[in-house]
């Protein structure tokens, strides 16, 4: 399994938002809705973000959304706030069950 | 609240093999709707599934780890544990346990992690 592919940065200011791309394979991400994102800060252990491409956990802010459109999962960020600044990883199913998560490269955003 | 917490020797010689322990705490490890897994990130970069290990014993390995890992289970003192063999310097990372999902393969509950270095 190679790993998704995403941008190594992004940035924005505060209050605009920025969105984020994983792209996978037929195989992974364009074959099932199990794409879920984490957000680690630094020194810290990674937070999940998005589930089932889309769903919130509670406790994680309505700014944060995801969403799917053939090999590529996306997660935005509405109303970019300075503590939004972290690495964001995505994680797919990738079908087997011998080895059935890949992650992606990891994004920093940067909150100019 | 279920907390998930890594414990292990930080240090690890050459060649030898690397022992961690995940201890859970606020709900169980033998229950049927999750996996319990080790993930590890080497300092500045991303993040590697290792393997993952249901309550019965049953585990799946990254390929490109598989003949040097092994995880195990201990229900009764709601642990997981990883062992890593013949490690070298590129073994060097901070070392996460976490639960996954059974069924929607996302991961809910992290450890802290643990920083793992080998060094002679």
């Amino acid at each position: 399994q190679s790993a998704l592919t995403q941008p190594a940065s992004v940035s924005g200011s505060p209050g605009q938002s920025i969105t984020i791309s994983c792209t996978g394979t037929s195989s992974d991400v364009g074959s099932y809705n199990l794409v879920s994102w984490y957000q680690q800060h630094p020194g810290k252990a990674p937070k999940l973000m998005i589930y089932e491409v889309s769903k919130r956990p509670s406790g994680v802010s309505n700014r944060f959304s995801g969403s799917k459109s053939g090999n590529t999962a996306s997660l935005t960020i509405s109303g970019l706030q300075a503590e939004d600044e972290a690495d964001y990883y995505c994680c797919s199913y990738a079908g087997s069950s011998t080895f059935p998560l890949v992650f992606g490269t990891g994004t920093k955003v940067t909150v100019l | 609240q279920v907390q998930l917490q890594e414990s292990g020797p930080g240090l690890v010689k050459p060649s030898q093999t690397l022992s961690l322990t995940c201890t859970v705490s606020g709900g169980s490890i033998s229950s049927g709707s999750y996996y319990w897994s080790w993930i590890r990130q080497p300092a500045g970069k991303g993040l590697e599934w290792i393997g993952r290990i249901y309550t019965s014993g049953s585990t799946n390995y990254n390929p490109s780890l598989k003949s040097r890992v092994t995880i195990s289970v201990d229900t009764s003192k709601n642990q997981f544990s990883l062992k890593l063999s013949s490690v070298t310097a590129a073994d060097t990372a901070v070392y996460y346990c976490a639960r996954l999902g059974i069924q929607l393969y996302y991961f809910d509950y992290w450890g802290q992690g643990t920083l793992v270095t080998v060094s002679s």
